[in-house]
């Protein structure tokens, strides 16, 4: 059974940074592309990163590149989203998600809340 | 950057009638759609990808279609649980692709 748990979120101060994590079980992830999507509180969706199966490809959106890094670390089957340079924009709760095929999040965690705020 | 637009923000029916969901992208973007649904205080759940594949376990009442820039959710006799908000989302031919999506289109009991 597929299962995704994030943790490490919190209240930040902007210009601050936090790692997020995201357990997963029930799956091997160098076996599947994995992303982060976020969505501030009453707003929409908004993606994040990805990182493809094999971890040799990551992608960014515009409005986070250059300060979140997506990575994983295999043995503990771990995603991690490294966030610097926060700003109160990114207020938001973040998912992390897998892949089934073509890199539609499919199965999604339960999210963690990050608030940038002085 | 491609943008997505779905119509109508709010569609308000009954139990029982069709929704159909639209949603436009700026360019092209081949067959390369999803549609999410979203209840309140939960995860988003994928109900259609590549524009009409119905993702496991989701309902025959829920279909796909559209090519191009034009894409269409339909629910063709809808439930009492599927009063929600509707995402779509395209991929990007880039490598590795990114991801956008739109704004959403709140289904709500009239």
């Amino acid at each position: 059974q597929v299962q995704l748990v994030e943790s490490g979120g919190g209240v930040v101060q902007p210009g601050g940074s936090l790692r997020l994590s995201c357990a997963a079980s029930g799956f091997t992830l160098s076996n599947f592309a994995m992303l982060w999507v976020r969505q501030p509180p009453g707003k929409g969706l908004d993606w994040v990163a990805l990182i493809t199966y094999d971890g040799s490809s990551k992608s960014y959106a515009d409005s986070v590149k250059g300060r979140f890094a997506i990575s994983r670390d295999q043995s503990k089957n771990t995603l991690y989203l490294q966030m610097n340079s926060l700003r109160a924009e990114d207020s938001a709760i973040y998912y992390c998600a897998r892949e089934v095929t073509g890199y539609y999040p499919h199965y999604w965690g339960q999210g963690a809340l990050v608030t940038v705020s002085s | 950057e491609i943008v997505l637009t779905q119509s109508p923000a709010t569609l308000s029916l009954s139990p029982g009638e069709r929704a159909t969901l639209s949603c436009r992208a700026s360019q092209s973007v081949s067959s390369s759609l999803a549609w999410y649904q979203q209840k309140p205080g939960q995860a988003p759940r994928l109900l259609i990808y590549d524009s009409s594949n119905r993702a496991t376990g989701i309902p025959a009442r829920f279909s796909g279609s559209g090519s191009g820039t034009d894409f269409s959710l339909t629910i063709s006799s809808l439930e009492p649980e599927d009063f929600a908000v509707y995402y779509c989302q395209l991929r990007t031919g880039d490598w590795p692709p990114k991801l956008t999506f739109g704004p959403g289109t709140l289904v709500d009991i009239k």
